[in-house]
């Protein structure tokens, strides 16, 4: 069956531009998750969608950043005014149940590899 | 807060050696543990979990067992593959949305 994918698979863009990541959860997963990969900081939580809950958006490491869930599915990352620390692989997980089940596993993406120049 | 420590690599091994990657993990209460394995130019994969104690998690000769007296998750194969040339990440399910916290890494590399 089909997995989680992601769009672009790459994105170069300037600083100070505005950046739009997909991601298409595999169909059914409840629980959407962004994270990002980065040499420095190695893998961190960015975002959490739980169905048509209002995020968790306790990992944003600043206000530029901002994502959205609609209907439940496909989600879209944007990053405002773009830095050059910005530069990652953005990455997207999602799983059929977050809370309550202790064996959930998270799906991930292929990735986007955003590079700010 | 939850976090996890495994060791720092890169590890090279030849072909055949066995392998030992430590992670040990700090968190409230009992999380899920995982080890995930990205592939030169690949996605995370997940390798093997462990949802409890005593638990032993295991796929393609790879094994880990949920250690809680020693909050240690260790990743063992027996003999190691050109193929395992991968890095690998430990994780445990923690945060209050279940989100997955990630050790550093660790790079294998196998020789033949």
């Amino acid at each position: 069956g089909a997995g989680v994918s992601q769009s672009p698979s790459n994105k170069v863009t300037e600083k100070g531009k505005d950046v739009e990541l997909r991601c298409d959860p595999i169909s059914g997963h409840t629980a959407l998750y962004w994270y990002r990969q980065s040499l420095g900081q190695g893998l961190e939580f960015l975002i959490y969608f739980q169905g048509n809950s209002a995020p968790d958006k306790s990992g944003l490491p600043s206000d530029r950043f901002s994502a959205e869930r609609t209907g439940g599915s496909v989600s879209t990352l944007t990053i405002q005014r773009t830095q050059q620390e910005d530069s990652a692989v953005y990455l997207c997980a999602s799983s059929f149940l977050a809370l309550g089940g202790r064996s959930d596993t998270q799906y991930f993406g292929p990735g986007t590899r955003l590079t700010v120049l | 807060g939850d976090s996890v420590t495994q060791m720092e690599g890169p590890v090279t091994l030849s072909e055949e050696a066995f392998l030992t990657i430590n992670c040990t993990y700090t968190a409230t209460g009992y999380p899920s543990l995982f080890w995930y394995v990205q592939y030169p130019g690949e996605g995370l994969q997940l390798l093997l979990k462990a949802t409890k104690a005593d638990d032993k998690g295991s796929n393609k000769g790879f094994e880990a067992t949920y250690r809680k007296e020693t909050t240690s998750f260790h990743l063992e194969k027996g003999s190691v593959q050109v193929s395992d040339s991968a890095v690998y990440f430990c994780a445990l399910r923690g945060g209050s949305q279940g989100n997955l916290i990630f050790g550093k890494g660790t790079k294998l590399s196998v020789k033949p």
